[in-house]
C-alpha cells in the first residue's frame, strides 16, 4: 500500500459544484501539504499544515479550503469550483526532523467543465 | 521572491549523457532536490545536497551545485529510455512551513 493516498485518482465535475480531494497517510508525518501542478508551471503550494491546529495559506489558496481531521488526514476543498481549477493535485508529507525530502501521493487528476 | 528556473525539454539519445540545469535565488537553502515524475505518476526523490557541498555523486547521477552563480545541475550518465520523465528541481526556504518551492520541470525524452 502507498504511505501517502490520494482519493479520488480521477474527477469531472461541473462548475459551482463542491469537491473534496483526500490524503491520508501511513508515514507519521506531522507536516501535511497540498500542491496544484498545471503543465508548464511546476508545482504550486496551495496549504500546508503543521498539525491538526496548524493550518496555513501557500502561493494559491484562494478558491481552496483544507481540514486536518487528525495527523494522518488532510483534505482539501473546492466550495465552488470553476475551470481554472482544473489540474492535478498533490498531497506531500515531510518529517520534521529529515533533510527535506518531501513524499507525494500518486495525484489526483481534477476536471472541471 | 524566492524562484527556481530550469528549461522545459531535454532531448537525448539513449546512452548519452543527459545534463539538466536549475538556477534557484534563495541562497539561505539549506538543501536542494531533484524529483522524477515519471507519466501519471507522483513525484519521487531521486537526490539531495546540502548547500555546504559542490558535488554529490549516486551511481549514474551527478548533482552539481555553484553557490556562488546559484546553479544547480543533474547529470545523468548512460541515459536510458526509463529515464524519461520530468524531472523537477527544487529548493527549501524557511518560508511557508519549510515548504518546498519547485522549478517548472523539465521533460527529458530520451530516443533509443
Amino acid at each position: 500500500d502507498a504511505d501517502v493516498t490520494q482519493t479520488p485518482r480521477n474527477r469531472i465535475t461541473k462548475t459551482g459544484k463542491r469537491i473534496m480531494l483526500e490524503c491520508s497517510q501511513t508515514k507519521g508525518h506531522d507536516r501535511m501539504y497540498w500542491y496544484r501542478q498545471d503543465p508548464g508551471l511546476g508545482l504550486r503550494l496551495i496549504y500546508y499544515s503543521f498539525d491538526v491546529k496548524d493550518i496555513n495559506k501557500g502561493e494559491i489558496s484562494d478558491g481552496y479550503s483544507v481540514s486536518r481531521q487528525a495527523q494522518a488526514k488532510f483534505s482539501l476543498s473546492l466550495e465552488s469550483a470553476i475551470p481554472n481549477q482544473t489540474a492535478l493535485y498533490f498531497c506531500a508529507t515531510r518529517d520534521r526532523g529529515s533533510a527535506g525530502e518531501l513524499f507525494f501521493g500518486e495525484g489526483s487528476r481534477l476536471t472541471v467543465l | 521572491g524566492e524562484d527556481v528556473e530550469q528549461s522545459l525539454f531535454l532531448s537525448v539519445r539513449e546512452g548519452d549523457s543527459s545534463v539538466i540545469n536549475c538556477t534557484y535565488t534563495d541562497s539561505s537553502s539549506t538543501y536542494l532536490y531533484w524529483y522524477k515524475q515519471e507519466p501519471g505518476a507522483g513525484l519521487q526523490l531521486l537526490t539531495y545536497i546540502f548547500s555546504n557541498m559542490d558535488m554529490k555523486q549516486d551511481q549514474r547521477l551527478t548533482v552539481l551545485l555553484n553557490k556562488k552563480d546559484k546553479h544547480l545541475s543533474l547529470r545523468i550518465a548512460d541515459t536510458q529510455t526509463g529515464d524519461s520523465a520530468i524531472y523537477f528541481c527544487a529548493e527549501s526556504t524557511n518560508q511557508a512551513g519549510t515548504a518546498l518551492i519547485f522549478g517548472k520541470g523539465t521533460t527529458l525524452s530520451v530516443s533509443s
